[in-house]
């Protein structure tokens, strides 16, 4: 049972560069939530879905764009990487209002 | 790169001691705390929750206490280990939400815990 899967771990874009992150979850979790954590700012709530097909705006998500196509899986898309972006990203997931999030193991991006 | 833990505030202990790790919360409206320890370059991991029904609930170490009063969640760890040193945050459900699940994060405290 592997929770929340994000891939890829790190990686590098170059200003102007395009990627897509990707989370999976196995707990057929309705809500699924993507974060940017930068230090001494906490986790910051880019965009989350409440179930399959459905998307919606967090604190922070200009610049993102998300799809979340199957239940299972959530993308987090960079149109046109900046180097504010370049952050610790992390996925989760939950299952109800009422409980807490499992999270993945987080994706490391850099933007030059 | 930036650990998460520059800039936050840290509590130092001694392996063995106690450790208490407070949290101010925002919402009165709240109903469900959850604290969540980071340890460096790996994601949040859930530690233990409570509902706002209770002001104490304890798991294998760790207690958590829920002051809805002046709005406080603390958490203590007994017997503190190496193995403990890590971010701590505190997070809250806003019953205002709606359905919508949407937790608000805390900044965290750094622990460090000293052999």
């Amino acid at each position: 049972n592997a929770g929340v899967t994000q891939t890829p771990k790190f990686r590098v874009l170059k200003t102007g560069q395009s990627m897509t992150l990707l989370c999976a979850q196995d707990m057929n979790h309705e809500y699924m939530y993507w974060y940017r954590q930068d230090p001494g700012m906490g986790l910051r709530l880019i965009h989350y879905s409440v179930g399959e097909g459905t998307t919606a705006k967090g604190e922070v998500p200009d610049g993102y764009n998300v799809s979340r196509l199957k239940k299972q899986n959530f993308l987090l898309g960079l149109e046109s990487a900046a180097p504010s972006q370049t952050s610790v990203y992390f996925c989760a997931s939950s299952w109800d209002r009422a409980y807490g999030y499992t999270f993945g193991s987080g994706t490391r991006l850099t933007v030059v | 790169g930036e650990s998460v833990g520059l800039h936050l505030p840290t509590l130092s202990v001694q392996e063995g001691d106690n450790s208490i790790i407070n949290c101010a919360y925002s919402n009165s409206a709240s109903d469900y705390f959850i604290w969540y320890k980071q340890e460096s370059g790996k994601g949040p991991q859930f530690i233990i929750d409570i509902r706002s029904n209770m002001d104490k609930r304890q798991g294998q170490r760790v207690t958590v206490l829920l002051n809805k009063t002046v709005k406080h969640l603390s958490l203590q760890i007994a017997a503190t280990q190496p193995g403990d040193s890590a971010v701590y945050f505190c997070a809250e459900n806003p019953t205002y939400g709606g359905a919508t699940n949407k937790l608000i994060f805390g900044t965290g405290t750094l622990l460090a815990v000293q052999p």
